[in-house]
């Protein structure tokens, strides 16, 4: 039974405009929240990530929301740029636990 | 600083032969992950080291796995013997102590089981 859920495999974008996706979790007692994005080839790379405690985190031109009462998290991009194609995988943590749940990733394409 | 190293890249293997994977993580991480992802699906925890222990390897499949980490260096996974259904990407993490939510990924090792 999957616990976090990336409900979109793909998503497409014109450049320049936000990109949004979006991640839904099963398990209340997650308390903290990871995104991370995937090129070809290589391991998951750390972006951002949000305590439970928080409705939202910035950190340049990516923002993650959080609603608590929907058990939902979604990640804003904006602008989105080509470099942004990628997969990207929503991940949860409980407390005290260092394993990471994850979602199976949705693939962010970028027009330009 | 160097990132997580992992080997072999890929490695194509028969059923019912062994493989062993083997993980760098970066220097002076305490705590070092495996995971597995199979055929485009989530990417599914197997264990957890903190220096040589193992702290959780509740995400292991079966005793067909066999992690060790020797002197809380690198990680080797050995699979004995392999079948159809362990393939996939097995990638390795590491974190500091400091921070252990924010886990640095190698590139994984592609294994195919034919």
């Amino acid at each position: 039974d999957q616990q976090v859920k990336q409900n979109s495999p793909s998503l497409s974008v014109q450049e320049g405009r936000i990109s949004i996706l979006n991640c839904d979790y099963t398990n209340s007692m997650f308390d903290y929240f990871l995104w991370y994005k995937k090129y070809p080839a290589e391991g998951p790379t750390f972006l951002i990530s949000i305590s439970s405690i928080k409705d939202k985190n910035e950190d340049g031109r990516f923002t993650v929301f959080l609603n608590k009462s929907a058990k939902h998290l979604s990640l804003h991009i904006v602008p989105s740029q080509p470099g942004d194609s990628a997969v990207y995988f929503c991940a949860a943590r409980m407390d005290s636990n260092y394993q990471l749940i994850w979602g199976a990733g949705t693939k962010l394409i970028i027009k330009p | 600083e160097a990132g997580v190293t992992q080997f072999p890249s890929h490695s194509v293997i028969e059923k019912g032969q062994t493989v062993t994977l083997r993980c760098d993580p970066i220097s002076g991480h305490d705590n070092l992950y495996w995971y597995r992802r199979v055929m485009g699906k989530e990417i599914k925890f197997l264990l957890h080291f903190v220096k040589e222990s193992k702290q959780d390897e509740s995400g292991m499949p079966n005793n067909r796995f066999l992690a060790e980490r020797t002197g809380g260096t690198y990680s080797t996974l050995k699979v004995q013997p392999a079948e159809l259904e362990d393939s996939g990407v097995y990638f390795c993490a590491s974190s500091h102590r400091r921070s252990p939510y924010e886990q640095y990924f190698g590139p994984g090792t592609r294994l195919t089981v034919t």
